[in-house]
This record gives C-alpha cells, structure tokens and sequence, in this order.
C-alpha cells in the first residue's frame, strides 16, 4: 500500500549525540515536510522539500538538518545543538504545489516518530 | 502571515450530543483550510478539506464544516458524538497563492473528550 514510512517508532538519545530519523514515501510526492509536535503546541514546521536535492527552513530549524538525495527519501538529523529535542516528529508529504492545477493542499503524513533525551 | 486560533484546548461532549471545534483562521490571500485528527501516538488523518468550491465541506465519520468567510472561520461539527470520536483535532490552514510551498500551518489543536 502506498503511503510514509517513518523509523524507528520510539528513540532514546543520550545528551550530546547526533540521531536521525527515517522517512520514506511511496507516493510519488514530490514536495516532503518534517514537523515537530510538542504537547499544547501544534505541529511546527522544521524544514521542507519540494523537489530533490532543495529543501527549505520552516519556523524552527535550529539544531535540525535534513537531505533530500532521492525522491521519496527525506532523512532529518536532530543535532546536538538542539537544546530540547525531546518530542514527537512528523514526517509529511504533498503533491508539488508548483505544478499547474494539481495542488491539493493536504498533506499525508506518517506515523510519527517519538524522541527521548535521557 | 497566515495563522490559525482553535479555541478551547479542550472540550467536553456527553456521547450522541453535537460536537463543536472551533477554529478562526488569518490569511492575507483565499486559504485552503483543513481539519486533521490524531489519535495518540500516532500520525495526522485528513477529515476533510476547504479549496474554494461548496463552503460546506462534508468529511469522513460524520463530520462536517462550513467555510465563512465574513468570519473567518472553519468550525467543525458532527451531530451525534461516539465514544472513537475521543481525539485530537488540529485545524490547518494554506495559502492557495503561494501554492503551499511551505506546508500547512496548523492550530495548537483540541482535545475531544467524550463522556458515556
């Protein structure tokens, strides 16, 4: 079935360490989202890819940095330089909104990925 | 700037009473407007969206909401409540003219408890 997988469901990360999350897409997406979702906060966009190989910084990309090698592949790397990286991480992808009267607005998301410092 | 109010962190309704989200949305272009739910630990499920056709948008289990203009708002009903409607709602909002480049902004969410 088609749809965004992303890995591992639940992480634990000492202070100080590098990790990355998984998300991969067989949809066909081009453009790809990473959101982190504090409780009481919404979803706040981190970065954003519309086409491989070109991405964007959301709203809070500090501490964060991602890749886009191949199209349905979207890797997001919490650094140690993220002072709070405990929360839930969502990664999401639409239809190019560049293309002429195939933007849909939605977004599809995965499972969500849940990081622990200890 | 585009931004979205859902109001209430959380609200309560007797199961088979109507439930009512609220959601107030600002945006300096026609926005695509879209309500989410989540259930815990796990990922955003689309119930329905708003992309400038019928200002009443039918959704998935039963919901439904109205686009209006003169008030910003997006509010989200359903007439009857069930028990698997406990959840979390995040109203979203995009702005058509940018096409959505950057994704969807979305409110702080609301919690949809359901009493027996």
């Amino acid at each position: 079935d088609g749809g965004i997988t992303q890995s591992p469901k639940y992480l634990f990360r000492k202070e100080g360490q590098n990790v990355t999350l998984s998300c991969e897409q067989n949809l066909n997406h081009d453009a790809m989202y990473w959101y982190r979702q504090d409780p009481g906060q919404g979803l706040r966009l981190i970065y954003y890819s519309q086409i491989v190989n070109d991405f964007q910084k959301g709203d809070i990309a500090e501490g964060y940095s991602v890749s886009r090698e191949k199209k349905e592949s979207f890797p997001l790397t919490v650094t140690s330089a993220q002072k709070n990286p405990t929360a839930f991480y969502l990664c999401a992808s639409s239809v190019n909104s560049g293309l002429a009267g195939h933007y849909t607005g939605e977004l599809f998301f995965g499972e969500g990925s849940r990081l622990t410092v200890l | 700037a585009q931004s979205v109010t859902q109001l209430g962190s959380h609200v309560s309704v007797s199961e088979g009473a109507l439930v009512l989200l609220r959601c107030n949305y600002s945006s300096s272009v026609p926005p695509y407007l879209f309500w989410y739910v989540q259930y815990p630990n796990q990922g955003l499920q689309l119930l329905l969206k708003y992309t400038s056709a019928a200002t009443l948008v039918k959704g998935i289990n039963g919901f439904e909401a109205e686009f209006k203009k003169s008030e910003t708002s997006f509010h989200l009903t359903k007439p009857s409540a069930h028990m698997s409607d406990a959840a979390e709602y995040f109203c979203a909002v995009s702005e058509a003219k940018r096409g959505g480049a950057d994704g969807l902004t979305f409110g702080k969410g609301t919690h949809l408890i359901i009493q027996p």
